[in-house]
């Protein structure tokens, strides 16, 4: 089955704490891409890649990191999270004009 | 720079009537718009997409837009809603020249509440 898989789909952390969430694909698409979303302001784009080893910045890169090693993979990595980085993530791959979204990871930072 | 207004956060309506959720796009260039709806604790799901070619584009159950390049809208119609179709909508934008589907601008949402 074509899918987006997260990990893990809810965290509590604190402040500080480094983490990473895990994004992978199936479809072997070559545009991947992290968003947040937040109530009242939709999905704001936080990282993507055109393919594997190039990464750029979206709109709201601050205080994120990424990386793709493999076409599959693209982890979003916080390396010192801030309670302003609550919020439900979602990892997306392109093909064909579509997005194609996992179910998205809960994440509070306390 | 790109931008998308959806002008009404919430929608209230009862079953079986009709619907009409807006979106309205600022660009200077063209563009590809998408909608995608959110069911209530899952991930978006594609409804449909403008390209190219016609100005009315069917998508999933039941759902069509109308891409308007006048008056820079992509309204999303349904002739009659059922309760199912209780979720959030996102309208979205990307430049033409993108690969479509990448750099998409999201609207902030509509929240469609259908109710009997």
């Amino acid at each position: 089955e074509a899918q987006v898989t997260q990990n893990p789909r809810y965290l509590i952390t604190v402040t500080g704490k480094k983490l990473t969430v895990t994004c992978s694909q199936n479809m072997n698409h070559e545009y991947m891409s992290w968003y947040r979303q937040d109530p009242g302001l939709g999905l704001r784009q936080i990282y993507y890649s055109m393919n594997v080893e190039v990464t750029d910045k979206g709109d709201v890169p601050e205080g994120y990191k990424v990386s793709r090693k493999e076409k599959r993979n693209f982890p979003l990595i916080l390396e010192s999270p801030s309670p302003n980085q609550t919020s439900l993530y979602f990892c997306a791959s392109v093909s064909g004009g579509e997005l194609f979204f996992g179910e998205g990871s809960r994440l509070t930072v306390l | 720079a790109q931008s998308v207004t959806q002008l009404d956060s919430q929608v209230p309506v009862f079953e079986e009537a009709p619907v009409e959720l807006r979106c309205n796009y600022s660009s200077s260039v063209s563009v590809y718009l998408f909608w995608y709806v959110q069911y209530p604790n899952q991930g978006l799901q594609l409804l449909l997409k403008y390209l190219s070619g016609s100005t009315l584009v069917k998508g999933i159950n039941g759902f069509e837009a109308e891409f308007n390049k006048s008056q820079t809208s992509f309204h999303l119609r349904k002739p009659s809603v059922h309760i199912s179709d209780t979720a959030e909508y996102f309208c979205a934008v990307t430049f033409a020249h993108n690969q479509a589907g990448t750099a998409l601008i999201f609207g902030k949402g509509t929240t469609l509440s259908v109710s009997s």
